[in-house]
């Protein structure tokens, strides 16, 4: 079955730290891959995807992720905390094959929190 | 460039009540998701269109809910009756043609509190 993990509900880094959120996924294929943030009563912001080519993808705000085929993971990551990056995060996984709209699901999120 | 517009951004009702949920998508994009995000959770989809057709309505509890997209455009979601454990934030999303990877983009959502 298709379905896709965040092992970590609740996250807090001290601002300036690094951080890297967890993101697994059952699939037969190779699925696109993507990461979105939703701040506190705000809709869902696409950070970074990843879909073919280069397994290491950079997105905005100084977020980049990694695709590990052999470890059916997509851990997103950055270097260095703002207190601004306080939110929930979704790993969300695309299925190709259908139509040609991807069924899009989300994980369950980690919600980050930031200690000044 | 317009987003995805979404409205009411607040619904109080109560249980047993009516309630429905309007959605524009960005212009030219033809594929729309509703999807309900309970607290704490990651959203589920409840429907998919591409244009005017649901291609994926398994999620969508269809004893009670039931959603149209009449010209292809905006999009409407109804609950009726609504139960308390209805209560949740419905997001819509849409995407483009040409995006085949399947890019999402959310509207602020329409948060529904059944009493």
């Amino acid at each position: 079955a298709q379905s896709v993990t965040q092992p970590d509900i609740h996250i807090t880094v001290s601002e300036g730290a690094s951080l890297e959120l967890r993101c697994n996924y059952s699939y037969g294929a190779t699925p696109y891959l993507f990461w979105y943030v939703q701040s506190p009563g705000q809709g869902l912001q696409l950070l970074l995807k990843y879909f073919s080519g280069d397994t290491l993808v950079q997105g905005i705000k100084g977020f980049e992720a990694e695709f590990k085929r052999s470890q059916s993971s997509f851990n997103l990551r950055k270097p260095s905390v703002h207190w601004s990056d306080a939110a929930e995060y979704f790993c969300a996984v695309g299925f190709p094959g259908y139509s040609s709209a991807s069924k899009i699901i989300f994980g369950s999120g980690t919600r980050l929190s930031i200690r000044p | 460039e317009a987003g995805v517009v979404q409205s009411p951004r607040y619904k109080i009702i109560e249980k047993k009540q009516p309630v429905a949920f309007w959605c524009n998508p960005i212009s030219g994009h033809n594929t729309l998701y509703w999807y309900r995000q309970n607290l704490g959770q990651g959203p589920e989809l409840l429907i998919r269109y591409e244009n005017e057709e649901a291609v994926d309505d398994s999620q969508l509890p269809k004893d009670r809910f039931s959603a149209e997209r009449l010209k292809g455009v905006d999009s409407t979601l109804k609950i009726q009756p609504a139960e308390l454990g209805d209560s949740a934030v419905y997001l819509c999303a849409s995407s483009s043609p040409r995006s085949n990877t399947g890019e999402l983009f959310f509207g602020e959502g329409s948060r529904l509190t059944v009493l």
